[in-house]
């Protein structure tokens, strides 16, 4: 079945640390994205990339950094820069089109301990 | 600028009800995809519906439906005869070059039993 991993699903982090989020996925898609996503809030994106070895910021980029090596895989992570880390988390991809959608994991709820 | 507008916070229907989920979006593109998204208590993005900015007649799935109005740059969803299981988060999106995908702050709908 292709689709999106995200692991954790729940990950703690404690003051000073930095943590990474993994998302993985399989549809073959060129576009891969970070949101956040605060209780009762819409997305905001952290950061996106359109192939591999290439990203660009999104609107909420500092404390956060990302790679992609691989086509498959855009890791997240969230450093001791980031004061207010705990949300929900949401990797996504897509493929070009206008009419393709974006295809998302189930996230990671991250907490500070 | 804000490119996507959900102007409805919170909504309430009644079960097998119809109702009407507001979208507005801002763009100068002539070619541009539109985007429903439901996003239950538990997380995950559901993708419910796309219309293409070329299409000429609304787009359909089950019950959902998008009002599409091109002169007035709105994407109304409208779920009919609601049922319990359709209380969720619901967020329009927009699909613009580049695979750049814009997320309206989403409605939180009711469905009273």
């Amino acid at each position: 079945d292709g689709g999106i991993t995200q692991s954790p699903k729940y990950l703690f982090r404690k003051e000073g640390q930095n943590v990474t989020l993994s998302c993985e996925q399989n549809l073959n898609h060129d576009a891969m994205y970070w949101y956040r996503q605060d209780p009762g809030q819409g997305l905001r994106l952290i950061y996106y990339s359109q192939i591999v070895n290439d990203f660009q910021k999104g609107d909420i980029a500092e404390g956060y950094s990302v790679s992609r090596e691989k086509k498959e895989s855009f890791p997240l992570t969230v450093t001791s820069a980031q004061k207010n880390p705990t949300a929900f988390y949401l990797c996504a991809s897509s493929i070009g089109g206008d009419n393709q959608p974006q295809h998302f994991g189930d996230g990671t709820r991250l907490s500070i301990l | 600028a804000q490119k996507i507008t959900q102007t409805q916070p919170g909504m309430f229907v009644q079960e097998k009800e119809a109702v009407t989920l507001d979208c507005t979006y801002d763009t100068s593109d002539q070619s541009y995809g539109l985007f429903w998204y439901k996003q239950p208590s538990s997380g995950e993005m559901i993708f419910l519906i796309y219309q293409g900015s070329y299409d000429e007649q609304n787009a359909t799935e089950g019950r959902y439906s998008l009002n599409f109005q091109k002169a007035r740059k709105s994407a109304n969803l409208v779920i009919s005869a609601s049922q319990l299981g359709d209380s969720a988060m619901y967020f329009c999106a927009m699909k613009r070059r580049f695979n750049k995908f814009y997320f309206g702050s989403g409605t939180k709908l009711n469905v009273k039993p």
